[in-house]
């Protein structure tokens, strides 16, 4: 059973950083990408970006760029999503996904929660 | 980058009702086109992909058409458990992917 499952929710303050993490299982890692996907509170869901995990090259959303890192680790099949500096806009629900070659999403965790408030 | 307009945002409907949803993209999307339902407090559940292709487990009431850009999902009679937010999804430049901005479907 293709599995992922995310980390629990934070709760951070301006400026702080911070790493979520997506583990899966069920299947065979680097043979998918994993994509984030971001839903601010009662809004639409946003693409951020996605990593091969085969060569763990990350490709960005123009939105996000420069604000996120996306990485996993091979050995753990895991996949992270990581802020240096949280803003109180980075409050939002974050999805980690796995794409298939129909470049849709099949499966998704169950979210991770982050509030960034002062 | 791909602009995506999907309509109507919100639409009110019944139980049996036959309810389409469009997805009109800023280019033409070679049928990299996929469809969700979201349910408030879950994850997004993947129902249409290649445009029209049935994900397994979906119920036949659910299908997808279009070619170019512009591309509709068709929930051919509602049922209670249908009553969720829609999302469409391109990624004909992918790596890259957009989102349609949603459609909430309500009773």
């Amino acid at each position: 059973e293709v599995q992922l499952v995310q980390s629990g929710a934070e709760v951070k303050k301006p400026g702080e950083s911070l790493r979520i993490a997506c583990e899966t299982s069920g299947y065979s890692f680097i043979s998918y990408w994993i994509t984030w996907v971001r839903q601010m509170p009662g809004k639409g869901l946003e693409w951020m970006g996605r990593i091969d995990p085969s060569d763990s090259k990350p490709n960005y959303s123009p939105s996000f760029q420069g604000h996120v890192t996306i990485s996993v680790d091979k050995s753990i099949n895991t996949a992270y999503l990581q802020w240096s500096s949280l803003r109180a806009p980075d409050t939002a629900i974050y999805y980690c996904a796995r794409i298939n070659s129909y470049r849709v999403i099949d499966y998704w965790g169950q979210g991770t929660l982050v509030t960034v408030s002062s | 980058d791909i602009q995506m307009t999907q309509s109507p945002s919100s639409v009110s409907a019944s139980v049996g009702d036959r309810v389409t949803i469009t997805c009109r993209a800023s280019q033409d999307l070679n049928y990299w086109l996929g469809w969700y339902q979201q349910k408030p407090g879950k994850a997004p559940k993947l129902l249409i992909y290649a445009a029209s292709r049935l994900q397994s487990g979906v119920p036949s009431r659910f299908s997808g058409s279009g070619s170019g850009a512009e591309y509709t999902l068709t929930i051919s009679s509602l049922q209670p458990e249908d009553f969720a937010t829609y999302y469409c999804q391109e990624a004909n430049n992918f790596p890259l992917i957009t989102f349609g901005q949603g459609t909430r479907l309500e009773i």
